[in-house]
Parts: C-alpha cells; sequence; structure tokens
C-alpha cells in the first residue's frame, strides 16, 4: 500500500535547523510530488511548499522563502524539509504528502513528525 | 491568518445532516479545485474530497462537496460519532507572484 513514513520527532534550540525525512513506499516516486504542511500546537494546517520528484522543482510558501529547503533521493525514494534559523513558533507538527500532478490531492499523509523549538 | 473562511465549529446528533462553508476569492476558491481533509484527533489528516465533488477511493457516499462562486461546501450526511473531527477545505491561491496552496481555519465538527 501506498505509505509515507517520516522521521522521528525533534528537539531544537533557535537558531538551529532541522531537517525531517519522509520515505515513500507502494507508488512510483517520481511520478509524483511531495508538500509539507505543518500544524502549531492547537492551530490549524499550514501549507509550506512542494518539490517535484521527478525533477526536483519547488514551489516555497512566500514567508518561508530563503529559510526553508526542500530536496529528494530518488534512489532511496525519500523527500527531505530543511528548516534553518529555527524559532519558537516553528514548534509544530510537520506532514509530508503525496502530491498529484494535478495538485488538487495531498493524498496520503505521512505520520507527522514533532519538531520542538526551545531554549 | 487563512485567506479561507470556514465556521469554527458545528454540530448535529447521530444519523442527522451537517454542512461545513469554505468562503474564498477570485484569486483562490473562484478558480481553482477544492479539496476537503478530515483530521481525527491526534492523527496525520486524509483527503476527503478532490476537484470539489470527488471522492477517493474508500470515502463513504455520506461526503460530499460542491462549489459555487468563490465558496464551496463540504456535506456530511448519516452522522457517525467517528465523524467528529476537523475539517479543512484547500485550494490553491494565485493573489502572490507564485502561486501557493490555501488551507481553511478549520472546522469542529461534533456528534451530539
Amino acid at each position: 500500500q501506498v505509505q509515507l513514513v517520516q522521521s522521528g520527532a525533534e528537539v531544537k534550540k533557535p537558531g538551529a535547523s532541522v531537517k525531517v525525512s519522509c520515505k515513500a513506499s507502494g507508488y512510483t516516486f517520481t511520478s509524483y510530488g511531495i508538500s509539507w504542511v505543518r500544524q502549531a500546537p492547537g492551530q490549524g494546517l499550514e501549507w509550506m511548499g512542494w518539490i517535484s520528484a521527478y525533477n526536483g522543482n519547488t514551489n516555497y510558501a512566500q514567508k518561508l522563502q530563503g529559510r526553508v529547503t526542500m530536496t529528494t533521493d530518488t534512489s532511496t525514494s525519500t523527500a527531505y524539509m530543511e528548516l534553518r534559523s529555527l524559532r519558537s513558533d516553528d514548534t509544530a507538527v510537520y506532514y509530508c504528502a503525496r502530491a498529484w500532478s494535478s495538485g488538487t490531492q495531498f493524498d496520503p499523509w505521512g505520520q507527522g513528525t514533532l519538531v520542538t523549538v526551545s531554549s | 491568518q487563512s485567506v479561507l473562511t470556514q465556521p469554527p465549529s458545528v454540530s448535529a446528533a447521530p444519523g442527522q445532516k451537517v454542512t461545513i462553508s469554505c468562503s474564498g476569492s477570485s484569486s483562490n476558491i473562484g478558480n481553482n479545485y477544492v479539496s476537503w481533509y478530515q483530521q481525527l484527533p491526534g492523527t496525520a489528516p486524509k483527503l476527503l474530497i478532490y476537484d470539489n465533488n470527488k471522492r477517493p477511493s474508500g470515502i463513504p457516499d455520506r461526503f460530499s462537496g460542491s462549489k459555487s462562486g468563490t465558496s464551496a461546501t463540504l456535506g456530511i450526511t448519516g452522522l457517525q460519532t467517528g465523524d467528529e473531527a476537523d475539517y479543512y477545505c484547500g485550494t490553491w491561491d494565485s493573489s502572490l507572484s507564485a502561486a501557493s496552496y490555501v488551507f481553511g481555519t478549520g472546522t469542529k465538527v461534533t456528534v451530539l
């Protein structure tokens, strides 16, 4: 079955970086994209950006431009999201989701990775 | 803050129907397909509806979607206790220099 499995929880200090992985299985990795979405505690969903697993093209949310980098490793069917210069308001659960080429479907989603930013 | 507005909460008794609205503008809902996601407590979101009114395989027909102008609606009939969750609409928005995906503010469904 189609599955996305994310890396484990992280605790980081302000100013540090975090890199979350998302390993895909059950489908042809390069036929879809990966979107990243985060959810702060008790808050709604926030789209962070998208990467094509076919050619590596990216589209980042404007508010994260310059701090976020999304990459893929097609040899291991794994997507990565790195967020730099972490602040306390980056504390959130980070999700990856398979993004269909039409862009209208995020399905399925990974289980989520909690990133806590605290001094 | 989100550009897509949803009611904070809706509720109904088991077996009844609820509808959730998602209000946007011409730069998002008005010119793009809408999706709906269900987030059960403590779990990752799940796709319920895509392309305004299509259901992925495995989603019961109790869930339906529609769009008119710059608003979209999710309907849930035959409400069950297992439907208690947060629901989010989502679509692309072209108001900035690059297209970005936006989610609604979210609606909590309570089964009385």
